[in-house]
């Protein structure tokens, strides 16, 4: 059974750091491309960031883009999202995810985790 | 203001057919295929439809997905009290090097 299970999220102040971490299970971590999707409260879905197989390749939303930063560890076949200069607009929970939109054959979602910007 | 288009909200009664459209351009669903998914409350999506037209594995034939232009649409037949969702349609953007989603579509079965 595929597994992607988030950590890191919790309450931070404006301007604050926070590091989500995806740790993946049952699936064959390096030959997928892995993204993040967040959902503010009660709102849709909004793409955050993607990654290459490799790590070579980063995407970002331009609300995120110079703020956040996407890397993986293919060893530990775990995701990272670094998140800086965090803002109250990134209040969300936070979803790391397979797409199928990445030409994979399996579209995977972690259950996700809340990130509250609030002082 | 999400870049691909979708009606806030459908109703349909058990048994009915509804269709959910989705709006975009030609950086997105105009070049590029459309996905579609599922959300519950309180869980993750789930995804419908890929490639436009292609269910995964365990996705029923009431679901089904077609593409014209720059606009793609999520049909569900046999509608049943259990599709009460939301529904997300999804594509690549060339032009913002990113994908996007819909606003969502919230689905009430009367």
């Amino acid at each position: 059974e595929v597994q992607l299970l988030e950590s890191g999220g919790g309450l931070v102040q404006p301007g604050g750091s926070l590091r989500l971490s995806c740790a993946a299970s049952g699936l064959t971590f390096v030959n997928y491309a892995m993204s993040w999707v967040r959902q503010a409260p009660g709102k849709g879905l909004e793409w955050v960031s993607s990654i290459s197989i490799t790590g070579d390749t980063t995407n970002y939303a331009d609300s995120v883009k110079g703020r956040f930063s996407i890397s993986r560890d293919n060893s530990k076949k775990t995701l990272y999202l670094q998140m800086n200069s965090l803002r109250a607009e990134d209040t969300a929970v936070y979803y790391c995810a397979t797409l199928a939109i990445w030409g994979t054959t399996g579209d995977y979602w972690g259950q996700g985790t809340l990130v509250t910007v609030s002082s | 203001q999400s870049v691909l288009t979708q009606p806030p909200s459908a109703a349909g009664t058990p048994g009915q057919r509804v269709t959910i459209s989705c709006s975009g351009s030609s950086s997105n669903i105009g070049t590029n295929f459309a996905y579609w998914y599922r959300q519950l409350p309180g869980t993750a999506p789930k995804l419908l439809i890929y490639r436009n037209n292609q269910r995964p594995s365990g996705v029923p034939d009431r679901f089904s997905g077609s593409k014209s232009g720059t606009s793609a649409s999520l049909a569900i037949s046999g509608l049943r009290s259990e599709d009460e969702a939301d529904y997300y349609c999804a594509a690549w953007d060339d032009s913002l090097s990113g994908v996007v989603f819909g606003g969502g579509t919230k689905l009430t079965v009367l």
